[in-house]
């Protein structure tokens, strides 16, 4: 079983749309929680992280933590084209010095 | 204040050669971290340094070696090159030893032909 399961799309969005990208993860010790964007060959870039279950908004961005569930959720309001890009969830423990990945959903957000 | 910077962006290297790639961290930042990212998939931990050691390693063979210099930049070396190796190589800092939220560089491109 992987660390991080995360669907890899792709989706396609009309431009205002609100965006839900999920993973979930099997190990109940991970505490750290990030969002990442990665534009076509690029680096990917963080958006979000929380270390705690619950919602933590950044503009457009929400990102939701269910521990009780091993789920994260990001939520992107108000859609733009220049959101297009892969959404990445990563994962970590405590201290831990590595980060697990999910393969990354592909977005694209349609004018 | 520069991000994380690496060197080189792309190349393209035969089947058995040996590569090195290199990685300036941000500004301020003392720990360094290396992934492996294939195509269509995320990126994957190779290893990390700090204070010039490998403090933690991931699920990768001995061919992938690296090494952490005096003002925190880091190498990453890869010997007997395979097809499979070809991949975006990620270098990522973060300041101190601790804590988790970790900044990426644009990474380099490496095929193996």
């Amino acid at each position: 079983q992987k660390e991080v399961e995360q669907d890899p799309g792709p989706l396609s969005v009309p431009e205002g749309a609100i965006v839900s990208l999920n993973c979930t993860y099997s190990n109940s010790a991970f505490q750290y929680f990030m969002w990442y964007r990665q534009y076509s060959r690029k680096g990917p870039e963080l958006l979000m992280y929380t270390y705690s279950s619950g919602n933590k908004e950044d503009g457009r961005f929400t990102a939701q933590v269910d521990k009780s569930s091993k789920y994260i959720s990001l939520f992107i309001r108000d859609s733009q084209p220049s959101d297009s890009a892969t959404y990445l969830c990563a994962i970590g423990e405590t201290g831990a010095n590595n980060l697990f990945f999910g393969t990354g959903t592909r977005l694209t957000v349609i004018p | 204040d520069a991000g994380v910077t690496q060197s080189p962006t792309h190349l393209i290297k035969t089947r058995g050669q040996q590569v090195t790639l290199r990685c300036s961290p941000k500004s301020g930042h003392d720990t360094v971290s290396w992934y492996q990212q294939a195509l269509g998939q995320g990126p994957q931990f190779i290893f990390q340094y700090y204070e010039e050691e490998e403090r933690q390693r991931g699920n990768f063979p001995d061919r992938f070696s690296g090494h952490q210099f005096p003002n925190y930049s880091s190498e990453l070396n890869v010997n007997a090159l395979l097809l499979g190796d070809s991949a975006l190589y990620l270098c990522a800092s973060r300041p101190g030893h601790s804590g988790n939220t970790i900044y990426f560089g644009e990474g380099s491109w490496l095929t193996v032909v």
